[in-house]
């Protein structure tokens, strides 16, 4: 079964760092660009930052630019997200997301975790 | 930034009826256009890609039309399990960007 399994959110305070994880399993994770995307509590959904294949690319919203880090391993099947200088606004359900590779659905996130809670909080 | 504006943001439409979805983006993205479905408690799934492209296994009820700036999502006979949230996004500017629009929630008229 394709899966990606998100963990590693819990309740940080105010300027705290934390990395989220995301596994995958079920298919060829080297093969897959990967995003990550974020859903603040009954809220819609906002995306934060994407990495290549190969790790030489990697891109950011503008609302966490300069600090979140996306990373992966690829030898391990893993998705990484560091966060740094938290604030309050941060606090969302954070979800990594898949993009397609199909030729017409490039860009699109095909496979979605369940998401890890990431609460921003004094 | 490409601003992907949806409407209605609620939609109350009965079992059986045809539900349309509307999704507005600032400047043409061509058709690279995705709608995802998110139930209560649940991630978003994909069901549309490429404007009007279904996802394998997406029920023919559900089909994406549009290009450019204007998009629609039609369910055409609701059932049960279509009542949630969805979403429109854009792709055009992968990977540099990906922006969604707000939602329409589709609810039990």
């Amino acid at each position: 079964e394709v899966q990606l399994v998100e963990s590693g959110g819990s309740l940080v305070q105010p300027g705290g760092s934390l990395r989220l994880s995301c596994e995958a399993s079920g298919f060829t994770f080297s093969s897959f660009e990967m995003t990550w995307v974020r859903q603040a509590p009954g809220k819609g959904l906002e995306w934060l930052s994407y990495i290549d294949t190969s790790l030489t690319a990697m891109y950011y919203a503008p609302s966490v630019e300069g600090r979140f880090t996306i990373s992966r391993d690829n030898a391990n099947n893993s998705l990484y997200l560091q966060m740094n200088g938290l604030r309050a606004e941060d606090t969302a359900l954070y979800y990594c997301a898949r993009v397609s590779n199909s030729y017409f659905g490039i860009g699109s996130l095909d496979i979605w975790g369940q998401g890890t809670m990431v609460t921003v909080s004094s | 930034e490409i601003v992907m504006t949806q409407s209605p943001a609620t939609l109350s439409v009965s079992p059986g009826e045809r539900a349309t979805l509307s999704c507005g983006a600032s400047q043409s993205v061509s058709n690279k256009l995705a709608w995802y479905q998110q139930k209560p408690g649940q991630a978003p799934r994909l069901l549309i890609y490429g404007a009007f492209s279904r996802v394998a296994g997406v029920p023919g009820r559900f089909s994406g039309s549009g290009s450019g700036t204007e998009f629609t999502l039609t369910i055409s006979s609701l059932q049960s399990e279509d009542f949630a949230v969805y979403y429109c996004q854009q792709y055009t500017n992968w990977p540099l960007s990906w922006t969604f629009g707000q939602g329409t929630k589709v609810e039990i008229k």
